[in-house]
């Protein structure tokens, strides 16, 4: 298994441009999870979806953040119009359902700079 | 509400010391405590859990960690440091709720071991 996959590695953007972040959970994973990085603040959940479907999106800062997931193997984060402060690192992480597993299993992260 | 409490930013141990990194966390009802690892950019990678049992619970990479239920902790131990464990920590927890699959995560500890 390849793991969870993320693209791209790192994203130079200016302020103002749509940022597309991209995220390939394992398969069989029905959980999927986004979180962001800053040394500020930490780790930061910022929505997870179960089935596809997004179960909790109180994490997302504004309405300039988004995110879907149209299948069990794909999703993406949006931010749109991007700003300066957006910049940090942002994972993604998926995790099975059932009794024998509660942990996740993290991608390598987008590093997202906005100028 | 859950939540993680790391309290120390930073830990330096010489190569070949005992390692402590403190956890403590709070949850309603009972918790599935986790520590991850991560190393410089790189995603966070998983060392150990506790679901249910032993409190103390044995890792990856020779680490372990002691579950105290009265004490509301989980501290992460390796009784011989090598330079190589030199990373970022976090703990992490979940409570044991029926589809909910949210980790809160500490802010972190960067342990440094020299040689």
């Amino acid at each position: 298994d390849a793991g969870v996959i993320q693209s791209p590695r790192h994203e130079v953007t200016e302020m103002g441009q749509e940022v597309t972040l991209r995220c390939k959970p394992i398969s069989g994973h029905d959980y999927l999870f986004w979180y962001r990085q800053t040394m500020m603040r930490g780790l930061e959940l910022l929505i997870y979806f179960n089935n596809n479907v997004p179960i909790d999106d109180s994490g997302m800062p504004e309405d300039r953040f988004s995110a879907k997931m149209p299948n069990a193997s794909f999703s993406t984060l949006k931010i749109q119009p991007s700003e300066p402060r957006d910049s940090a690192v942002y994972f993604c992480a998926s995790s099975p359902r059932g009794t024998h597993n509660y942990g996740y299993t993290f991608g390598s992260g987008t590093r997202l700079t906005v100028v | 509400a859950q939540s993680v409490a790391q309290p120390e930013d930073q830990v330096n141990v010489a190569e070949g010391n005992p390692l402590t990194v403190k956890c403590t966390y709070s949850v309603s009802g009972n918790p599935y405590l986790f520590w991850y690892v991560q190393y410089p950019n790189r995603g966070l990678q998983f060392l150990l859990k506790y679901i249910t049992g032993d409190n103390l619970v044995k890792g990856s990479y020779g680490f372990e960690a002691e579950f105290n239920k009265s004490q509301t902790s989980f501290h992460l131990k390796k009784p011989s440091a090598l330079v190589s464990d030199s990373a970022l920590y976090f703990c992490a927890v979940r409570a044991f709720l029926h589809n909910d699959y949210k980790l809160s995560f500490g802010a972190g500890t960067t342990v440094t071991v020299r040689a």
